[in-house]
């Protein structure tokens, strides 16, 4: 089965900096690749995703950019603020055309994103 | 997009007692998920929630332990049977709405 690995475990940046998380995943046949964000004490929210036909994806100050020949995918937050603190998890699944949904999602192991004041 | 309640949102319960999670959606999806997510780790599928029908477990875990029930498009329940402080976790519930998975915001259980 797919097999995501989410890489740093924690990450602490000054307001203002940028911050980057990176995930791999296993299985070729994966095609969506959701990030969610989550706060203490509430359930994860998704924040932006991406399907294996498009290379990048910004919304705001997030993007999220994905490399399917090297199977990684990477969350990219700019102008990053104290309110980004979060723990951000990223998954992959198989979608099919038309909305189609059979994949189950895989998580990664989340990273514990830190924004000083 | 889809909304997603809990109810208990956090219980204390003691050994060997049994605790029903409820999971309602705001609208009708073809696609339910039950997770457990422990202290400090990330989310473990336990089973989907079919309507009308047994769910679908996932590796590790069993019907005995967690029954599942969905009685319709909108809501569904899980069960944590005989518990131990080992099921001391943060349950969630899950709803798909295309390719767009939504998560409820968790029942935080504890068990002495």
């Amino acid at each position: 089965g797919e097999n995501v690995e989410q890489h740093p475990s924690t990450l602490s940046v000054q307001e203002g900096d940028s911050a980057v998380i990176k995930c791999t995943y296993s299985d070729s046949a994966s095609n969506y690749f959701p990030w969610y964000k989550q706060e203490l004490g509430k359930g994860p929210q998704l924040i932006i995703d991406i399907r294996s036909n498009v290379g990048e994806k910004k919304d705001q100050r997030i993007a999220v950019t994905l490399n399917k020949t090297a199977k990684h995918f990477s969350l990219h937050i700019t102008e990053t603020q104290p309110e980004d603190s979060a723990v951000y998890f990223c998954a992959a699944s198989m979608v099919g055309a038309g909305g189609t949904s059979y994949g189950k999602l895989t998580f990664g192991q989340g990273t514990i994103l830190t924004v000083h004041p | 997009s889809a909304v997603i309640s809990q109810k208990p949102s956090r219980d204390i319960c003691q050994r060997g007692t049994s605790l029903t999670i409820q999971c309602q959606v705001d609208s009708q999806v073809t696609m339910m998920f039950w997770y457990r997510q422990q202290p400090g780790q990330s989310l473990t599928l336990i089973a989907t929630a079919n309507q009308g029908s047994e769910a679908t477990y996932e590796s590790g875990f069993v019907i005995d332990k967690f029954p599942i029930s969905r009685p319709n498009l909108t809501f569904s329940t899980l069960t944590v049977s005989n518990m131990s402080p080992e099921d001391s976790s943060i349950y969630l519930c899950s709803a798909k709405v295309g390719d767009t998975q939504y998560f409820g915001p968790g029942t935080r259980l504890t068990v002495l």
